[in-house]
């Protein structure tokens, strides 16, 4: 059953500390989205890479955020230093391009206290 | 630059019933996708029902349908018969075939649906 896998499910830390949060998009997929979801914005589209290069990474902070993709079983989303207001859920999504939606997976839940 | 937007940020209906969300999108773009999405309490993102915009058959999935006007940028979600189990956030997304691929979603529509 093909699924896009993101770990940690929660994570709970403390303002100013690293956090990583990872991503195993489908298997042949070439297209990673990075999504964060407050109530406040929705659905904000942070980055995204297409063959692991990145497209777009205009929504994210660059000053604390980045995005990589080491290969292609892996996606990595980090913020250092994380703060309050970083507080939400993130997903990863997986595409193949062409003619087929983006397959998200469960979401991390980030608390920064 | 592509934008998405749901105007309902809360819907009920009761069980049963028929209840329509609204989409309006903005693009330049003349080949796209629109989608539907739903997001139920336990936050997994379903996809409901996809449309390609060069086609202008409305399309159907079981309960779901769509009225789809190219035109107007309009892209509605239809929910025949509801069911307590579409309770849930529905979004509407786009997405154009060049580019990357890169995906916008509306601001969302809480559906409740009613015993």
């Amino acid at each position: 059953d093909a699924r896009v896998t993101q770990t940690p499910r929660h994570k709970v830390t403390e303002m100013g500390q690293e956090v990583t949060m990872r991503c195993q998009p489908i298997l042949g997929h070439n297209t990673v989205f990075w999504y964060r979801q407050t109530m406040m914005q929705g659905l904000e589209l942070l980055a995204y890479f297409r063959n692991r290069a990145p497209l777009d990474d205009s929504g994210m902070p660059k000053d604390r955020f980045s995005a990589e993709m080491p290969d292609a079983t892996l996606a990595t989303l980090k913020i250092q230093p994380s703060e309050p207001r970083d507080s939400a859920v993130y997903f990863c999504a997986s595409g193949s391009g062409g003619n087929t939606e983006a397959f998200f997976g469960q979401g991390t839940r980030l608390t920064v206290v | 630059a592509q934008t998405v937007t749901q105007s309902q940020p809360e819907m009920s209906v009761q069980e049963a019933e028929t209840v329509t969300l609204s989409c309006t999108y903005d693009t330049s773009e003349n080949n796209y996708y629109l989608f539907w999405y739903k997001q139920p309490p336990s936050r997994q993102m379903i996809l409901v029902i996809r449309q390609e915009a060069y086609k202008q058959q409305n399309a159907t999935e079981n309960r779901f349908s769509v009225n789809f006007q190219k035109a107007a940028k309009s892209f509605s979600l239809k929910i025949s018969d509801s069911q307590l189990g579409d309770t849930a956030m529905y979004f509407c997304a786009f997405m154009k075939k060049t580019g990357g691929f890169k995906t916008i979603f509306g601001a969302g529509t809480r559906l409740f649906v009613k015993a």
